[in-house]
């Protein structure tokens, strides 16, 4: 079945850096853009990006650019969210999640996400 | 970017009918029919309930509806189940540059 499967949980220390994998299967890993939402603890969701799973370009939301870096590795079908300069603000749940369609280098977003992965907590602490 | 605006809290009993409200601007809800709907237990990843106002995935019970009027939606769960008490977000395509997405603050529906 259609999943997206993320690494396990992150205890790390203030100035680290981590890196969160999401491995598709059930599809075509290409066929479909990838988002990442962010959620800190006991708060609401919050988009942080995406990534066009043909050219590798990602989008970046005001608040998470510099320190975070969206990347993919087509030939394992995985995507990965890597923060470098860790903060304790940076502490949450960070969750992908597949959306629109992608074809032939350009991906039509439909604005919903209708696959999600389980996520994956980063805490950050000395 | 402001999160769209939801009701802290709906509750309602087993069979009833209960609205969430999601208020945005003409450059997110109102301008655009890309308003999905999100249902998340504690402790879970969210689930799509709702996506283009009101269409319901594959597999998402039709007691789920979503409507639009103005620069509000609307979800509607009716024949309120034990099982439907989870957070519900909201979310729409903004075009106030990025992000291009924009949730809701999120509404606890509690099933009394």
């Amino acid at each position: 079945q259609v999943q997206l499967v993320q690494s396990g949980s992150e205890l790390k220390k203030p100035g680290a850096s981590v890196k969160v994998s999401c491995k598709a299967s059930g599809y075509t890993f290409t066929s479909y853009a990838m988002n990442w939402v962010r959620q800190a603890p006991g708060q609401g969701l919050e988009w942080m990006g995406w990534i066009n799973t043909n050219t590798g370009n990602p989008t970046y939301a005001q608040g998470f650019t510099g320190r975070f870096v969206f990347s993919l590795d087509t030939s394992v079908s995985t995507a990965y969210l890597q923060i470098s300069s860790l903060k304790a603000e940076d502490t949450a749940v960070y969750y992908c999640a597949r959306e629109g369609y992608c074809s032939g280098g350009s991906c039509y977003y439909y604005y919903y996400m209708d696959v999600w992965g389980k996520g994956t907590t980063v805490t950050v602490s000395s | 970017q402001s999160a769209l605006t939801q009701p802290a809290s709906v509750s309602g009993s087993p069979g009833q009918s209960i609205t969430i409200s999601c208020t945005g601007t003409s450059s997110d809800v109102g301008g655009y029919n890309y308003v999905s709907w999100y249902q998340q237990h504690p402790g879970k990843a969210p689930k799509l309930m709702i996506y283009e106002v009101s269409n319901r995935p594959s597999g998402v019970s039709n007691r789920f509806s979503g409507s639009k009027s103005g620069n509000t939606a609307s979800l509607t769960i009716s024949g309120l189940q034990a099982e439907d008490e989870a957070d519900y977000y909201c979310s729409s395509y903004t075009s106030s540059s990025t992000p291009f997405y924009v949730f809701g603050t999120g509404t606890k529906v509690t099933v009394l």
